[in-house]
């Protein structure tokens, strides 16, 4: 069963830090990885995917980076800003399912 | 577009009541996804469906829960009765591997319906 780690579960830093947010999966034959935002008491925004054959993708202030073989994925966000408080999922493709982490709930502080 | 849409948005019922769950994927989607929320176990999912067809249900978490895709329009989850530990938030997602060359596959997920059963 693929197992899916998001590390810290909380993170605050002032405006203007970069973030750097951490997933990991314990099984490496996944189709891709998706990253989610989900603000409070709302559904998930697709943030970035990555197929498994790329080794990262990028969308404005936004960074994801994939090392499939030791199962790990990072999201940069760049000069972070207020609004990007929420919490940030990830989630790997395997079969036609995807798996979660627990999220990592961040906190930009103005 | 607009999205994957769910309705009711909250449900609040009394156990041992019936509840329905709607969901209508983005047009054109052929993969339809339900999942659950919750703080103890997170997202989770339930059921999907390919070209209107249940395809793994192993997800489904009694005989209580059922679901349904009549069209590619439209899909349907059913708890019958419900109980308090139903109460969650449910979210339906669609997806198409046809999309940006072919196995992009990346899943858009609807508002969520949260359901309290007191």
């Amino acid at each position: 069963k693929q197992e899916v780690t998001q590390i810290p579960a909380a993170l605050s830093v002032p405006e203007g830090e970069n973030l750097v947010l951490n997933c990991s999966f314990t099984d490496s034959a996944i189709y891709n990885l998706q990253w989610f935002r989900q603000d409070p008491g709302k559904g998930l925004t697709s943030l970035l995917l990555i197929q498994s054959s790329q080794r990262e993708q990028t969308s404005g202030r936004l960074n994801a980076s994939l090392d499939k073989s030791s199962g790990r994925s990072t999201l940069y966000i760049a000069a972070s800003q207020p609004g990007d408080s929420a919490t940030y999922l990830c989630a790997v493709r395997y079969d036609y399912k995807l798996s979660f982490g627990a999220g990592t709930t961040v906190t930009v502080r103005a | 577009d607009a999205g994957v849409i769910q309705s009711p948005r909250h449900e609040v019922t009394e156990m041992g009541q019936e509840v329905t769950l709607r969901c209508k994927p983005i047009s054109g989607h052929d993969y339809l996804f339900w999942y659950r929320q919750t703080m103890m176990r997170g997202l989770e999912l339930l059921i999907y469906f390919n070209n209107n067809v249940p395809i793994d249900d192993s997800g489904m978490p009694e005989d209580r829960f059922s679901a349904k895709m009549p069209n590619a329009s439209f899909s349907t989850l059913k708890i019958q009765p419900s109980e308090p530990r139903d109460s969650a938030v449910y979210f339906c997602a669609s997806s198409s591997v046809r999309e940006r060359g072919g196995s992009y596959n990346e899943q858009f997920f609807g508002p969520g319906t949260r359901l309290t059963v007191l």
